[in-house]
């Protein structure tokens, strides 16, 4: 597609359940990241993808967070046994050669409100 | 962790004037890009400018970058109310390819 797809775009949870969100980047572009942004803040980086691999997890708060990627395209953070505390604007991110060229490009974000 | 650190935190300024907001950093850097984000949800990247270069340019934005001091600054001149947005500075480190955030500048041009 033409920029980074999100989806869905606004995400309401109960404390303690499972929710997937979906991150549909640039055709062409190999490195996918998801950050997280809490009212105020900067974006909080989380993982990054080069291909189908996760090459830095290190940003992931705990293991209720997981993200795959498995045909290097389409990625999807997940968040086992959500807390109120990870509600958030959960941005998704794709480059080309790492964005070192033109910057990284991000979709619109999921407002995740855990209630 | 932010890499970086916005000043002023906040800015306002009347239609036409010029808006200059500055970014301190921490860590040695491959380069230095600036963001711009409307209503808290997607970033449009501005401008990006790498560790070897010291100014550059694109249309009425103007960044600077001074490595010895860790710092950079991005100018918006004639701003328009169109400008008003929160403005973020982020590096990406040597030998990594991860963007670093700092906490923005909110920047509102009056009409």
């Amino acid at each position: 597609g033409a920029g980074v797809s999100q989806t869905p775009s606004n995400k309401v949870t109960e404390k303690g359940k499972y929710v997937e969100l979906r991150c549909d980047p640039i055709s062409g572009h190999t490195a996918l990241y998801w950050y997280r942004q809490s009212l105020g803040q900067g974006p909080e980086f989380l993982i990054y993808f080069q291909g189908t691999g996760a090459a830095d997890d290190s940003g992931l708060p705990n293991d209720r967070f997981f993200a795959v990627r498995p045909e290097g395209s389409v990625s999807t953070l997940k968040i086992q046994r959500t807390e109120r505390g990870d509600s958030a604007v959960y941005l998704c991110a794709s480059s080309f050669l790492g964005g070192t060229v033109d910057g990284y490009t991000f979709g619109s974000g999921t407002r995740l409100t855990v209630v | 962790s932010q890499q970086g650190e916005e000043d002023p935190q906040a800015l306002s300024i009347q239609e036409g004037e010029n808006a200059t907001m500055n970014c301190s950093y921490k860590t040695s850097i491959n380069n230095l890009q600036w963001y711009r984000q409307n209503s808290g949800r997607g970033l449009v990247h501005l401008i990006l400018i790498r560790s070897n270069e010291r100014e550059k340019h694109s249309g009425r934005l103007r960044v600077t970058l001074d490595t010895s001091k860790k710092s950079s600054s991005l100018l918006i001149t004639a701003s328009r109310a169109a400008d008003t947005a929160s403005y973020f500075c982020a590096t990406v480190r040597s030998n990594d390819y991860k963007l670093s955030f700092g906490a923005g500048t909110t920047v509102t041009v009056r009409a």
